[in-house]
């Protein structure tokens, strides 16, 4: 399975953007970028996925580097309610999705 | 329209008994997965059921767990017997195709504690 490398934790402020970065530098061109959360004491929940072009959702919106060597997941404007452990999964098609350590985002009132 | 749901949200059993957990997917979706977390480790992989056909069962840790989806509908995990090292939170996941959006729909958890 592709790896991916993403910070222990992160913090920002209520009511601001956050920039959650990964890398997954032994990407491959099939794979897909899959972001979950896991919010407390909840099964985890699909964010957003992307190929190689940039995505936006109602969640959230996907930054894909060029060289697809890197992603980041960004929360225009994060609220309590987002702090979660935030994981980026490389996907290919037809596999299933592994879960690494993921981001732990604190959010501050 | 229901998520994935799974029953029960908590169990605790004595070692050596018997658990099922059951999962009921969201109607349509042929693909269901068992996950489960171990306290303090990642979310590991059991298997995957397309259908009632089991396509993946390359996470299942022993011969003590047995998966099964009669049907092609719900599907349930059964530990037998079960061991203190089984405790942990198991989550099923349903999808409706795997080429399209690949988006998995998590249900809340089985807790199971195993004394």
């Amino acid at each position: 399975d592709a790896k991916t490398t993403q910070p222990n934790s992160m913090e920002s402020n209520e009511e601001e953007p956050v920039h959650l970065p990964c890398n997954h530098s032994t990407i491959s061109g099939t794979d897909y970028i899959h972001w979950y959360r896991q919010l407390p004491s909840q099964g985890p929940e699909y964010v957003i996925h992307g190929l190689t072009s940039n995505v936006n959702n109602r969640m959230a919106s996907l930054a894909i580097a060029e060289d697809r060597k890197s992603s980041t997941l960004i929360l225009h404007r994060a609220t309590l309610r987002d702090a979660a452990v935030y994981y980026c999964i490389l996907r290919a098609q037809d596999d299933k999705i592994i879960f690494g350590k993921g981001t732990r985002l604190h959010i501050l009132p | 329209e229901a998520g994935v749901t799974q029953f029960p949200s908590h169990s605790v059993i004595e070692k050596g008994q018997t658990v099922t957990l059951r999962c009921d997917p969201i109607s349509g979706h042929d693909n269901l997965y068992w996950y489960r977390r171990v306290m303090g480790k990642e979310i590991k992989f059991l298997l995957h059921f397309v259908k009632e056909s089991k396509q993946d069962e390359s996470g299942m840790p022993n011969n003590r767990f047995l998966a099964e989806r009669t049907g092609g509908t719900y599907s349930t995990l059964k530990v037998q017997p079960a061991e203190l090292e089984d405790s942990g939170v198991y989550f099923c996941a349903s999808s409706q195709d795997l080429i399209n959006t690949g988006e998995l729909f998590f249900g809340e958890g089985s807790r199971l504690t195993v004394l």
